[in-house]
């Protein structure tokens, strides 16, 4: 299976400050023939079910505010959180949807600080 | 709007069977991929497998295979996780998910709200 490995485990950052979790695959998740990376972002609240923030790496679901942004390709990405807001307060995930089985990485918990 | 409404929390005794349930709403349930994943209790995300409604291809991961089953029903939109000899590993949220249209290689866009699964005797 392709390992998903997250850094940080957990960050606490200020209201209004950036917040940058990273995420790396043990393979590269880009397809070359149609230079698509096959990875998504997702926000999970306590209780609550996941939601898809980002995929294909870098395309925002609809909905999405634009303080997230997803970047990276092949092997290496980033999740950024412009501006934490309150309601960031949770735990994020990627996942690669490229090799099967699709794989998630263990989850980056961001707090207030 | 598109739904995905999972069946309520169970409470099973190790070896019993387990159907839960996902009823479907707001798209044409045949067209999209659905599947499930396991959150364990205070632990990460698992993707179990999926099924195309449309002609029943099924993948497991193989972490799974064998462990749980997969289907569907079509006239009532709705689609089901079961288990034949329930173990108290099995404790777990369970969401079902559905994907973006007729890929299997694609995330998760819509996920229902979960099912509680405790297996304890």
């Amino acid at each position: 299976d392709i390992v998903m490995t997250q850094s940080p485990d957990s960050l606490a950052v200020s209201l209004g400050e950036r917040a940058t979790i990273n995420c790396r695959s043990s393979q590269s998740v880009l397809y070359s023939a149609n230079t698509k990376n096959y990875l998504a972002w997702y926000q999970q609240k306590p209780g609550q079910p996941p939601k898809l923030l980002i995929y294909w790496a870098s395309a925002r679901q609809s909905g999405v505010p634009d303080r997230f942004s997803g970047g990276g390709s092949g092997t290496d990405f980033t999740l950024t959180i412009s501006s934490l807001q309150a309601e960031d307060v949770a735990v994020y995930y990627c996942q690669q949807y490229y090799y099967f089985p699709f794989t998630f990485g263990p989850g980056t918990r961001v707090d207030l600080k | 709007e598109v739904q995905l409404v999972q069946s309520g929390a169970e409470v099973k005794k190790p070896g019993e069977s387990l159907k839960i349930s996902c009823q479907a709403s707001g798209y044409r349930f045949t067209s999209y991929w659905i599947g499930w994943v396991r959150q364990m209790p205070g632990k990460g995300l698992e993707w179990m497998g999926v099924m195309y409604p449309g002609d029943l291809d099924t993948r497991y991961s193989p972490s799974f295979e064998g462990q749980v089953t997969i289907s569907v029903d079509e006239s009532i939109t709705t689609a089901y996780l079961q288990w034949n000899g329930l173990k108290a590993s099995d404790t777990a949220m369970y969401y079902c998910a559905r994907t973006s249209g007729t890929i299997l290689e694609d995330a998760f866009y819509i996920w229902g709200q979960g099912t509680m699964v405790t297996v304890s005797s």
